[in-house]
C-alpha cells in the first residue's frame, strides 16, 4: 500500500525566499511521485512528476523536486518565492493506477 | 486546449434530495477518477474507472453513492439521498493509461462545490 506524509500544514515564506515543502512516502512497489498545486477555487494542476530516471525533476513555475530513495522523500523546492506561488500543494504517490495524496501544505507568501 | 469539464460548478440542495454530478473527461482519456475534498478529510479517492469499467469504488459510501460511465465522454456521480455530511468539493480527473499496471498524469476538472442543507 502507498501513503504520503506532508510535514507542515502551513508554510510561510517571504517573497524571494527559498521554498521548501516536505513530502515523505511509503510504497510497497517502486513509486511514481507527484506534486500538484491547487489555487483557490480551482482543481489540481500537475507541477512535476518522478517516474524513473533522473532523480532531480524540474517542473513548471521554477519548482523542482528530488527523489531520495534512501530517505523515502520527495521534497519540493523553489529558489525564490513569488507572490503568485501562494496556493495549496499536494504530494502524491502511486505504484499502480491509484494516486494517494498527502493532506496538503498551504504556502503563504508575504511581501 | 483540452480540459476536464464538470457540471454543475455549484449545487445547493436540501437533505434527502438526489444530487447528480457530471464529468466530461478529456477526449481520448481512458481513466476517470472521482475525488472528494473536505477540510477535515482532505482529498479522498471515491472511485475510478478504466475503459468505462469500474476498477475500485472502495472509497465510496455504497448505500447512497453511485458512479457510472454511460459512455466514454460522460462520467456521473450520484448521491441519493444526500446528507449534510456530503457537503464538499467533488473533483473529477481523467488520464490515459496504457495498461493496468502503468500510471499517467491525472488532469483535474474545476470541481463541483456541493452544499447540503
Amino acid at each position: 500500500a502507498q501513503s504520503v506524509t506532508q510535514l507542515g500544514s502551513h508554510v510561510s515564506v517571504s517573497e524571494g525566499a527559498l521554498v521548501l515543502l516536505r513530502c515523505n512516502y511509503s510504497s510497497s512497489v517502486p513509486p511514481y511521485l507527484f506534486w500538484y498545486v491547487q489555487y483557490p477555487n480551482q482543481g489540481l494542476q500537475l507541477l512535476l512528476k518522478y517516474t524513473t530516471g533522473a532523480t532531480l525533476v524540474k517542473g513548471i513555475n521554477g519548482f523542482e523536486a528530488e527523489f531520495k530513495k534512501s530517505e523515502t522523500s520527495f521534497h519540493l523546492t523553489k529558489p525564490s518565492a513569488h507572490m503568485s506561488d501562494a496556493a495549496e500543494y499536494f504530494c502524491g504517490v502511486t505504484g499502480f493506477q491509484k494516486l494517494v495524496f498527502g493532506t496538503g501544505t498551504r504556502l503563504l507568501v508575504s511581501p | 486546449d483540452a480540459r476536464v469539464t464538470q457540471t454543475p460548478r455549484h449545487k445547493v440542495t436540501e437533505m434527502g434530495q438526489e444530487v447528480t454530478m457530471r464529468c466530461q473527461p478529456i477526449l481520448g482519456h481512458n481513466t476517470v477518477f472521482w475525488y472528494r475534498q473536505t477540510m477535515m478529510q482532505g482529498l479522498e479517492l471515491l472511485a475510478y474507472f478504466r475503459n468505462r469499467a469500474p476498477l475500485d469504488d472502495s472509497g465510496m459510501p455504497k448505500d447512497r453513492f453511485s458512479a457510472e460511465m454511460p459512455d466514454a465522454t460522460l462520467a456521473t456521480l450520484k448521491i441519493q439521498p444526500s446528507e449534510p455530511r456530503d457537503s464538499a468539493v467533488y473533483f473529477c480527473a481523467s488520464g490515459l493509461s496504457v495498461d493496468s499496471s502503468s500510471y499517467n498524469e491525472q488532469f483535474f476538472g474545476p470541481g463541483t462545490r456541493l452544499t447540503v442543507l
